[in-house]
C-alpha cells in the first residue's frame, strides 16, 4: 500500500541553525500538508500546498519557514532559524484529488529537538 | 472558527470493555469528520469517516455518526482490546478540496488485560 514518508525520523539542532525536514508524499496526490505537534498538545496545521504554491497557512507558519517542491516527488519543510519552542513532532501529509481530497494519509514523523 | 473538542483522557479499560471517546465540533457549512489514531511511536493513521449528516463511519470494529443536530461524532467500540491502546484524534475539515484539518486535543486509552 502506498505511503507517505519522511526523513530523518529524529533531527536534533542547535538554537539559530537552519533545519530541512523531506517527506515523499504518495506518488498521485495533488495536496500537501506539514502539521506539527508539540509534545503533549494537539496536533495543528502549518501550511497546505498545491499547484506548486501555498493554498493556505496558519498563524504559525511566519517567514521563517518556507516549503517546496523541488523535484516533483519531494515536499520539504525549511525552518530558517530555529528557536527551542519549534521543538515538536513534524507531520508531512497528502490527499489525492476529487472525492480523495477528502483524506489525508500522514507519514510517520520527523521528531525535532532544538536545544 | 471551525473546532473540535474531544473528552479528556487518559481513558483506561478493561479488555472486552465498552469504549465510547466524545467528540463535537463548532463549523461552519458541512464539514466532513474523522478520527485517526496514533499508536505509540508511530503517526497518524485514518481510522474512519463521514462526509455527510447521519453518515456512519466504521472500521476495524470502530464506529462513529455524524450527528448534526447535536454537532457530535462519538467513537464507539462495543469490545477493546489490549491493542487498541493508542492515542484517539477527531478531527474535521471544510468541504474544500485541499482544506487543511482541524484537531481535538486526543484522547489516550489505555486497555489492560
Amino acid at each position: 500500500e502506498p505511503e507517505v514518508t519522511q526523513t530523518p525520523s529524529h533531527q536534533v539542532t542547535q538554537m539559530g541553525q537552519e533545519v530541512i525536514l523531506r517527506c515523499v508524499p504518495i506518488s498521485n496526490h495533488l495536496y500537501f500538508y506539514w502539521y506539527r505537534q508539540i509534545l503533549g498538545q494537539k496536533v495543528e496545521f502549518l501550511v497546505s500546498f498545491y499547484n506548486n504554491e501555498i493554498s493556505e497557512k496558519s498563524e504559525i507558519f511566519d517567514d521563517q519557514f518556507s516549503v517546496e517542491r523541488p523535484d516533483g516527488s519531494n515536499f520539504t519543510l525549511k525552518i530558517r532559524s530555529t528557536k527551542l519552542e519549534d521543538s515538536a513532532m513534524y507531520f508531512c501529509a497528502s490527499s489525492g484529488g476529487g472525492a480523495g481530497a477528502y483524506e489525508q494519509y500522514f507519514g510517520p514523523g520527523t521528531r525535532l529537538t532544538v536545544t | 472558527g471551525n473546532s473540535v473538542t474531544q473528552m479528556e483522557g487518559p481513558v483506561t479499560l478493561s479488555e472486552e470493555a465498552f469504549l465510547t471517546i466524545n467528540c463535537t465540533y463548532t463549523a461552519t457549512g458541512y464539514p466532513s469528520l474523522f478520527w485517526y489514531v496514533q499508536y505509540p511511536g508511530e503517526g497518524l493513521q485514518l481510522l474512519l469517516k463521514a462526509t455527510k449528516a447521519d453518515d456512519k463511519g466504521s472500521n476495524k470494529g470502530f464506529e462513529a455518526t455524524y450527528r448534526k443536530e447535536t454537532t457530535s461524532f462519538h467513537l464507539e467500540k462495543g469490545s477493546v482490546q489490549v491493542s487498541d491502546s493508542a492515542v484517539y484524534f477527531c478531527a474535521l475539515k471544510g468541504n474544500n478540496q485541499g482544506g487543511k484539518l482541524i484537531f481535538g486535543q486526543g484522547t489516550e486509552l489505555s486497555v489492560k488485560p
